[in-house]
């Protein structure tokens, strides 16, 4: 399995900032995603993260609210903008190697909002 | 629509064996998949099931039955760590997953 790393693995942020949370993947592949999980709930995918072009952003969710960046096949960012204590929640990076039909997970950004 | 139906909890005693299932309505499908979520950690891959049958790996089976939209998560020789979520999402046509809501599996000693 591949391996996926986040930074930061977790934050305290105040009302009103933005954070940026890292992606880095070991090996290039072939999509990226962003998913938030909050407390006791299923993911919700926020975002494909698309290489060298603008991100494909799902329902309820907006460029100017999350930022994203794909330089290229290995590295992805998300910015948090504008936070609210609503923003609370784990923040989750996901990779896909469609040769394989596999799907892995970094191991998440814990965020808190005050 | 797209619609993933998995049982919200279930229950188990350690060394048994319990079947967790999973059934779909999604407009496109490429794949099913199953993860293991502990609290507060990353969802962890299971299994991959694309065509239908059973998979088998270690203590874990994955079956799917496209024509039934069903699926199944199989567990055997329990063990206490065994105790997480197990998510069920189906891979749309576009590459994306659809969720399902989770299994809470509590296991008994």
């Amino acid at each position: 399995s591949a391996v996926i790393s986040q930074k930061p693995s977790r934050d305290i942020c105040q009302r009103g900032t933005s954070l940026t949370i890292q992606c880095q993947v070991d090996s290039q592949v072939t999509m990226m995603f962003w998913y938030r999980q909050q407390p006791g709930q299923s993911l919700t995918l926020i975002a494909t993260a698309n290489q060298g072009s603008e991100a494909t952003y799902e329902s309820g969710f907006v460029i100017d609210k999350f930022p994203i960046s794909r330089p290229n096949l290995t590295f992805s960012t998300l910015t948090v903008s504008n936070m609210s204590p609503e923003d609370s929640s784990i923040y989750l990076c996901s990779a896909l190697w469609r040769e394989g039909n596999e799907q892995f997970f970094g191991p998440g950004t814990r965020l808190t909002v005050l | 629509g797209q619609n993933i139906d998995q049982p919200t909890e279930m229950t188990a005693t350690e060394g048994a064996i319990v079947q967790i299932n999973c059934t779909y309505q999604t407009s496109g499908f490429n794949g099913l998949f199953w993860y293991q979520q502990h609290a507060g950690e990353a969802p962890t891959f299971l299994s991959y099931n694309v065509l239908d049958g059973l998979e088998e790996k270690g203590r874990f089976s994955s079956f799917l039955s496209r024509s039934k939209g069903y699926s199944y998560l199989l567990l055997k020789e329990l063990q206490m760590k065994d105790s997480a979520s197990y998510l069920c999402a189906i891979m749309d046509s576009n590459y994306q997953l659809i969720w399902g809501a989770g299994t809470k599996l509590i296991i008994k000693p």
